[in-house]
């Protein structure tokens, strides 16, 4: 069955800086991956979605992620943080079988 | 477009009562699906009905919890003899038409405290 691990628990940066936050998986066979954000009170909102094609896919709020097939990775960037982007991230993972997997969130903090 | 609604936002019981939530999809979406989620944890899958129908369930999901869906439309997840590790986050969340690749439009969930 597929897993997900994001391997930074809590992220600080300060504004305007860059923001990497990792995403590695585990699965036998093709993978859709998912960015989801959580702000506070609120539910999740999904940021961007690899499908197929193009390995860079750009979502919203300027944050665009990369997956790597042969590093099993699908991390998420964005060039320069606001504050308003402090919030849980959760990456997840299905298969064709519609259960969806989660990792454990990573929580982003930006300060100014 | 409402979004997905969920009702009661918070709910403190006492161990061994009974609970109830719903769940309001955004309209016409067919799939359903409930999570839970525990603090320091992503969402866990708990079952999903494509309209009316439960089609998947997952171990977590004991006999003590039921969900159903009655006409396709809201749905319920009922909780009986509830013991203090059901304390979580449950979520609720819908799709469109029910694809792996389908968007899940989450609700900000409800809250359960078991005392």
């Amino acid at each position: 069955a597929q897993s997900v691990t994001q391997l930074d628990s809590q992220v600080p940066v300060f504004e305007e800086a860059p923001v990497e936050l990792r995403c590695n998986y585990s699965s036998s066979v093709s993978v859709y991956l998912f960015w989801y954000v959580q702000y506070p009170n609120q539910g999740l909102q999904l940021l961007l979605k690899y499908l197929s094609g193009s390995t860079l896919v750009k979502g919203i709020n300027g944050f665009e992620a990369e997956f790597n097939k042969s590093q099993t990775s699908f991390h998420l960037r964005k060039p320069s943080v606001h504050i308003s982007d402090t919030a849980e991230y959760f990456c997840a993972v299905t298969e064709e079988n519609n259960d969806m997997r989660f990792g454990a969130g990573t929580r982003l903090t930006v300060k100014p | 477009d409402t979004g997905v609604s969920q009702n009661p936002r918070h709910k403190i019981t006492k161990r061994g009562q009974n609970v109830t939530f719903r769940c309001d999809p955004i309209s016409e979406h067919n799939r359903l699906y409930w999570y839970r989620q525990t603090l320091g944890q992503g969402p866990e899958f708990l079952t999903y009905f494509q309209n009316e129908a439960q089609l998947e369930k997952s171990r977590l999901l004991s006999d003590r919890f039921s969900a159903e869906r009655p006409k396709g439309s809201f749905s319920t997840l009922e909780i009986q003899r509830t013991e203090q590790g059901d304390s979580a986050m449950y979520l609720c969340a819908s799709s469109p038409m029910g694809g792996v690749t389908d968007t899940q439009y989450f609700g900000p969930g409800t809250r359960l405290t078991v005392l």
